[in-house]
C-alpha cells in the first residue's frame, strides 16, 4: 500500500523568507503523480503544485517549488518570498493515476511570522 | 471556486441519528471522492465512485454508505451516529478526459454529533 509521510507537524517562517516542507511516500508504482495542497483556515483544499514521476524536472508555480528525488522518494515543498497567505496547513499526497485516490500525509501546520 | 458542492456545509445532530450528505461534482467530471477528515486521523479516504459505479474503497465504516446517482451528483449516508463521527466530510471530483490527476475539492461537510 502506498504511504505518504510528513514528519514535522509544525513549522515556522519569517515573512519574506523561504521555507522548505518535507514530505516522503513509499509506493512500488514508477509512474504516479504528486501533489501539495494548502489548507488555510477557511478548511478548503487547493491546490498548490503537482509533479509528475515520469518528469525529472522539479514542478514549479511561482513562489512554489518541489524538489523531487524519486530514487529517494522525496518530494518536498519550498516556498520562497514567504507571505503571511501562506499560513495555513500543507498536505502532502500521492496518486497511482488519472481518476484515482489521493492519499495524504498528515499535513504540517506553517505559521508566517510578520 | 473548484466547482464543487457540498451541501449542508453545517450540520449538527445527535448519536443516533441519521444524516445525508450531499455532493454535485464538477461539470463533466465521472469521479466522486469521500474523505474524512478528523483532527486525529487527518484526511482519510472513504470511498470513490466512477461513473455510477463504486471504484475503491477504503477506511469506510459498515454504518456508512454511498452511491452516485444517474446525474452523477453523489450521497454519502452516515447512519448509528457516534461522537466520534464528528469531522469535516469532503467531497471532490476529477476530471474524465484530460485528466492531470487533480482532485477538485468541495468546501466540505462539518458534522458535529452531540
Amino acid at each position: 500500500a502506498q504511504t505518504v509521510t510528513q514528519s514535522q507537524p509544525e513549522m515556522s517562517v519569517q515573512e519574506a523568507e523561504t521555507v522548505t516542507l518535507s514530505c516522503t511516500y513509499d509506493t512500488s508504482e514508477s509512474d504516479y503523480y504528486l501533489f501539495w495542497y494548502k489548507q488555510p483556515p477557511s478548511r478548503q483544499m487547493i491546490l498548490v503544485i503537482r509533479q509528475e514521476a515520469y518528469k525529472q524536472q522539479n514542478a514549479t508555480e511561482n513562489r512554489f517549488s518541489v524538489n523531487f528525488q524519486k530514487a529517494a522518494k522525496s518530494f518536498s515543498l519550498k516556498i520562497s518570498d514567504s507571505q503571511l497567505g501562506d499560513a495555513a496547513m500543507y498536505f502532502c499526497a500521492y496518486s497511482a493515476g488519472a481518476n484515482s485516490k489521493l492519499t495524504f500525509g498528515k499535513g504540517i501546520t506553517l505559521s508566517v511570522r510578520p | 471556486d473548484s466547482g464543487v458542492t457540498q451541501t449542508p456545509k453545517h450540520l449538527i445532530t445527535a448519536t443516533g441519528q441519521r444524516v445525508t450528505l450531499r455532493c454535485s461534482p464538477r461539470s463533466g467530471d465521472l469521479s466522486v471522492y469521500w474523505y474524512q477528515q478528523s483532527l486525529d486521523q487527518g484526511l482519510q479516504f472513504l470511498i470513490q465512485y466512477y461513473n455510477g459505479e463504486e471504484r475503491a474503497k477504503g477506511n469506510i465504516l459498515e454504518r456508512f454508505s454511498a452511491q452516485q446517482f444517474p446525474d452523477l451528483h453523489s450521497e454519502l449516508n452516515l447512519s448509528s451516529l457516534e461522537l466520534g463521527d464528528s469531522a469535516l466530510y469532503f467531497c471532490a471530483s476529477s476530471a474524465g478526459t484530460h485528466n492531470t490527476g487533480e482532485l477538485f475539492f468541495g468546501e466540505g461537510s462539518r458534522l458535529t454529533v452531540l
